[in-house]
């Protein structure tokens, strides 16, 4: 059974500094992979999606890598700003079950970023 | 594109009492459709995959009479907490797959529904 885990669970930072989340799945038979974030009582919004062929991919200021075989993905936020306060979660969809495909998600980081 | 609606964003209704929530796909159809429920400051659960015209498929520990879904065309689904209790006070989203501008199939979520049960 997939598990995605998310580390920190919680991060605090003040404005202008580049972070790192990081997520990491255990099992590598993965089709992509999501990041997503979601403010205070709200859906969730897509950020980036990395097919499992793809390195990296990139938007504005963020940035995430994927290296499938050791079963870790990271986000890269740059010079970050208070409106990039929110959790932001990663998911992965497995191989072999179509275009409908269930996702497994991460436990979740929940950023501040302060003034 | 790719817009996926909830409704309503919030309900509350006394312990006992049925609650239908609602998940359409507003530009596009879709087949498939899937639930999930969030408690506070925890992660998304998969509850079932809703099938247009047949039955809903669920997830290992979710009761299937409580949790009622039907789709029944193919641009909504509908999700009916039965006989809620205040354990079933939760956040749940739907979600819906389509092709979004990567050219890949990715699934598109809806804004959620707060139900609190009191």
């Amino acid at each position: 059974k997939q598990e995605v885990t998310q580390i920190p669970a919680a991060l605090s930072v003040p404005e202008g500094e580049n972070l790192v989340l990081n997520c990491s799945f255990t099992d590598s038979a993965i089709y992509n992979l999501q990041w997503f974030r979601q403010d205070p009582g709200k859906g969730l919004t897509s950020l980036l999606l990395i097919q499992s062929s793809q390195r990296e991919q990139t938007s504005g200021r963020l940035n995430a890598s994927l290296d499938k075989s050791s079963g870790r993905s990271t986000l890269y936020i740059a010079a970050s700003q208070p409106g990039d306060s929110a959790t932001y979660l990663c998911a992965v969809r497995p191989v072999g079950t179509g275009t409908a495909s269930k996702l497994t998600f991460g436990t979740g980081t929940r950023l501040q970023v302060t003034l | 594109g790719a817009v996926v609606s909830q409704h309503p964003s919030w309900v509350i209704c006394k312990s006992g009492t049925s609650v239908k929530i609602e998940c359409r796909s507003l530009d596009f159809q879709a087949t498939t459709m899937f639930w999930y429920r969030q408690f506070p400051k925890q992660s998304l659960m998969l509850m079932a995959t809703s099938n247009e015209g047949s039955k809903a498929t669920y997830e290992q520990g979710v009761e299937k009479d409580k949790f009622l879904i039907n789709h029944a065309s193919l641009t909504l689904s509908t999700l009916t907490v039965t006989s809620a209790h205040p354990e079933d006070s939760s956040f749940y989203i739907c979600s819906a797959p389509s092709r979004g501008t990567s050219g890949v199939n990715e699934q598109f979520f809806g804004p959620g529904t707060r139900l609190t049960v009191l």
